[in-house]
């Protein structure tokens, strides 16, 4: 069975810092890997989609990359700002099925 | 674009009573999905759809509840009899997906907050 880790729960940083959050996922034989963005109160934002052949995919500050055989992704935010303010997650999907395993995601703060 | 609508935002119950739960997906998706958030499990998929027609249901926790999806625009999910441990986030959410692989990605409604008393 599938176990999506994040570690650490919570994370506090200045503005302008720049920051990993960390994915951990059991079973390698994934199809590909996706970050979201919770804000209080909403529901999920998609901001990453890498597929098991990539290494990395980025958005504009967001860099994500993706290492299968050790089971692990990143999520890099550069110069973060109080807005990157929010919960993130990540989630694993399997072949033959839509379904994801969602982690139970990093609250980030980004302080003024 | 009008993302996911899901009704009601919030749903305060007693315990016994039946609920249900409404989603409008985004137009020209095909696939649904429904979701249910706590503390202590997470994001948790219940159960999802392609094509209206229902493809994973190993994540519905028991026979209390059941969802449908009669046509591409509406689906329900429904507690019947409710109990306090079914309080939580129910999310709803919607995507271009082929229903076998997980490359397209999801839009979330804004979720309905269900507590039982």
């Amino acid at each position: 069975k599938q176990e999506v880790t994040q570690i650490p729960a919570a994370l506090s940083v200045p503005e302008g810092e720049n920051l990993v959050l960390n994915c951990s996922f059991t079973d390698s034989a994934i199809y590909n890997l996706q970050w979201f963005r919770q804000d209080p109160g909403k529901g999920l934002t998609s901001l990453l989609l890498i597929q098991s052949s990539q290494r990395e995919q980025t958005s504009g500050r967001l860099n994500a990359s993706l290492d299968k055989s050790s089971g692990r992704s990143t999520l890099y935010i550069a110069a973060s700002q109080p807005g990157d303010s929010a919960t993130y997650l990540c989630a694993v999907g399997k072949g033959g099925s839509e379904k994801l395993v969602f982690g139970k995601g990093t609250k980030l703060t980004v302080n003024p | 674009d009008a993302g996911v609508i899901q009704s009601p935002r919030h749903e305060v119950t007693e315990m016994g009573q039946e609920v249900t739960l409404r989603c409008k997906p985004i137009s020209g998706h095909n696939s649904l999905f429904w979701y249910r958030q706590t503390m202590m499990r997470g994001l948790e998929l219940l159960i999802y759809f392609n094509n209206n027609v229902p493809i994973d249901d190993s994540g519905m926790p028991e026979d209390r509840f059941s969802a449908k999806m009669p046509n591409a625009s509406f689906s329900t999910l429904k507690i019947q009899p409710s109990e306090p441990r079914d309080s939580a986030v129910y999310f709803c959410a919607s995507s271009l997906g082929g229903g076998t692989v997980s490359n397209q990605p999801q839009h979330f409604g804004d979720g309905t907050r269900l507590s039982i008393l």
